[in-house]
């Protein structure tokens, strides 16, 4: 079992460019999430995502951030018009179908967004 | 509101000796808790949970930590310290709403640990 994987592990971005950050859960695990971590802060959600559907999209930017989790292939995590604001490391995490209280989430090892 | 206040944003100790580290929680709900280790440039781990179950929760690599509803909190403890302890801990909170866990972290406690 691989594990979550997410990849790039780094991305270096010029202000104004595209960002596209991509997940692929665990195997059997249908709930991804997105979370978010600023220099010398704690992670802070960003999106919760089933295949196909958004389900709590509260943590996101309201403008140039989106995300997908087609019903194939990685959940996605797009910025566009990155500034250097968006430097950050983005962690996502993935879970089974039937989600209940106490189950632990499994993190990958994030991408680290560098916007120079 | 939940929330989560780890007290300390550094602990220092020496190799061999006793590791605390705090966490205060605030939920509405019957929460579940966790604490997660970051090694530098490294990923999340999970060191152990709260599931309403027995309040003194023991985790991997010698951690537990103890469950205490009257003072909201959640501290980590270790009997000692080893070198390879030094990294970022992380108490989270999961309120259980919506029918799902959002997680909620504190902001961190950065543990270094001397020869």
């Amino acid at each position: 079992n691989a594990g979550v994987m997410q990849n790039p592990r780094h991305l270096v971005r010029r202000r104004g460019q595209e960002a596209r950050l991509r997940c692929s859960p665990m195997k059997g695990h249908s709930h991804v999430y997105w979370y978010r971590q600023l220099p010398e802060e704690g992670l802070k959600f960003m999106v919760y995502l089933q295949k196909e559907n958004i389900i709590d999209e509260s943590g996101m930017p309201k403008e140039r951030f989106s995300a997908e989790f087609p019903k194939e292939g990685p959940s996605i995590l797009r910025i566009q018009q990155v500034v250097r604001g968006d430097s950050a490391a983005y962690f996502c995490a993935s879970s089974p179908e039937g989600f209940s209280k106490g189950y632990g989430y499994t993190f990958g090892s994030g991408t680290r967004l560098t916007v120079v | 509101a939940q929330s989560v206040t780890q007290l300390d944003s550094h602990v220092s100790v020496s190799e061999g000796t006793p590791v605390l580290l705090r966490c205060n929680y605030s939920s509405s709900y019957s929460p579940s808790l966790f604490w997660y280790v970051q090694h530098p440039n490294k990923g999340l781990q999970l060191l152990l949970k709260y599931t309403s179950a027995a309040t003194l929760v023991k985790g991997i690599n010698g951690f537990e930590a103890e469950f205490k509803k009257s003072e909201t909190s959640f501290h980590l403890t270790k009997p000692s310290a080893h070198m390879s302890d030094a990294a970022e801990y992380f108490c989270v909170v999961s309120p259980f709403s919506g029918g799902y866990n959002k997680l909620i972290f504190g902001a961190g406690t950065r543990l270094a640990v001397h020869p």
